[in-house]
């Protein structure tokens, strides 16, 4: 079955540090969401492409967050500097999505990000 | 924009009994509501959808239900199982590219 690939699956580093997190969406998709989830309570949309252009990161915060897709293949959420309060875990989804239809977005298995 | 809200939070079953998990959107213009099913350490994963144009879906143990005037929609578990303890949510969505919302989330533990 094809997935989502996320990478890394664990993070830990100090405050104040760079924190590049990455995602593969799966082959053929065109849609591509970024989540937050802290304590395996609700998901939070950050930011979210169709066909690699930006379609809606007001879920973020602008400050110190950024989102790209540098390619079909590739995504990339960067918090710079980031802060404890930026600990959670961060899930990458992809999906087939036009105007007019909706199909399921298919998660990867998340970043788990802790500043220390 | 679009709310859903999940009920409930938390709910404990024993294992064979069945497991209900509530739904409702504000937006009636919403017409694809899928289902989750998160395991701990895991990402969600798509479990069962429904369109707007059907009124209730099954697949083996699992159901979902929609009732698009009242604008809710429900999983229905038949048989639960210990496996299927987990967190559920649910989630709707419409013309808009495939962006979801999601409601925030149901915790089922099945008790042996």
């Amino acid at each position: 079955d094809a997935r989502v690939t996320q990478t890394p699956r664990h993070k830990v580093t100090e405050m104040g540090q760079e924190v590049t997190m990455r995602c593969q969406p799966i082959l053929g998709h065109n849609t591509v969401f970024w989540y937050r989830q802290t304590m395996m309570q609700g998901l939070e949309l950050l930011a979210y492409f169709r066909n690699r252009a930006p379609l809606d990161d007001s879920g973020m915060p602008k400050d110190r967050f950024s989102a790209e897709m540098p390619d079909a293949t590739l995504a990339t959420l960067k918090i710079q500097p980031s802060e404890p309060r930026d600990s959670a875990v961060y899930f990458c989804a992809s999906g087939l999505g036009t105007l007019y239809s909706n199909q399921p977005q298919h998660f990867g298995d998340g970043t788990r990000l802790s500043i220390l | 924009g679009e709310n859903v809200e999940q009920h409930p939070s938390t709910l404990s079953v024993q294992e064979g009994d069945s497991a209900v998990i509530k739904c409702t959107y504000s937006d009636s213009a919403s017409n694809y509501f899928p289902w989750y099913k998160q395991e701990l350490g895991k990402g969600p994963q798509l479990i069962i959808d429904i369109r707007s144009n059907v009124g209730e879906k099954k697949d083996q143990r699992i159901a979902v239900t929609l009732n698009k005037t009242a604008k809710h929609f429900s999983l229905h578990i038949t048989e639960t199982q210990p496996e299927d303890s987990a967190v559920y949510f649910c989630a709707a969505s419409g013309y808009n590219f495939n962006k979801f919302y999601f409601g925030s989330g149901t915790k089922l533990n099945v008790k042996p």
